[in-house]
């Protein structure tokens, strides 16, 4: 199975500042269509995770351009610029490339 | 709008089934496969594996190939997860969502598995 590896664990900030999370796999994402299937979502406090990127760097609908995602091959970075109180949450990385599909273990995203 | 409405919270006991719906809607049901995902308490989402929504061809991830069974019912664009002998590793929240990008996640179902 694909082990996605993200860091750090957890990441404080302050509201207006800016924040990377790692993810990186065990193996290449690159899917034999060429699609990398590398997302990113948050899990807000008892809801359900949102998905925020997908393929890597593609906002999902209603997304803001403050969350970009970047990335290649095994290693993946998703920033958040201008961090807001509605950011705050739990963030994962998933590869939908290789079943099983795999999701990293989470980044805890809270403030200072 | 596209939405995945799941059934309400459960209560059982070691041994018991029980059968967790995800009801589709705003979208071709067949269009999209349906996956399902764990969330045991305070921990990270673990995969569980999915169905296809033209086929009903279910795969399941290894933690998942015994006593659970995914299933569909397309005329009502509905997904089924039925866990037959409970365990107490069982307690979790359980998500459907839809295709490998997990696009949309059903609000998920608490399942509480106590003697």
């Amino acid at each position: 199975d694909v082990v996605m590896t993200q860091t750090p664990v957890s990441l404080s900030v302050s509201l207006g500042g800016q924040v990377s999370i790692s993810c990186r796999s065990s193996q290449s994402l690159v899917h034999n269509n060429g699609n990398t299937y590398l997302s990113w979502y948050l899990q807000k406090p008892g809801q359900s995770p949102q998905l925020l990127i997908y393929k890597v760097s593609n906002r999902f609908s209603g997304i803001s351009d403050r969350f970009s995602g970047s990335g290649s091959g095994t290693d993946f970075t998703l920033k958040i610029s201008r961090v807001e109180p509605d950011d705050l949450g739990v963030y994962y990385c998933g590869q939908g490339t290789q079943y099983p599909y795999t999701f990293g273990a989470g980044t805890k995203l809270e403030l200072k | 709008q596209i939405q995945l409405v799941q059934s309400g919270p459960e209560l059982k006991k070691p041994g018991e089934s029980l059968k967790i719906s995800c009801k589709a809607s705003g979208y071709t049901f067949t269009d999209y496969a349906m996956q399902w995902v764990k969330q045991a308490p305070g921990k990270g989402l673990q995969y569980m594996g999915w169905i296809n929504t033209q086929t009903g061809k279910p795969t399941y991830a290894d933690d998942f190939k015994e006593r659970f069974v995914f299933s569909l019912e397309t005329s009502a664009s509905t997904a089924y997860l039925q866990i037959n002998n409970l365990k107490n590793e069982d307690t979790a929240t359980y998500f459907c969502a839809r295709n490998r990008y997990f696009d949309y996640w059903g609000q998920g179902v608490m399942v509480t598995v106590s003697s």
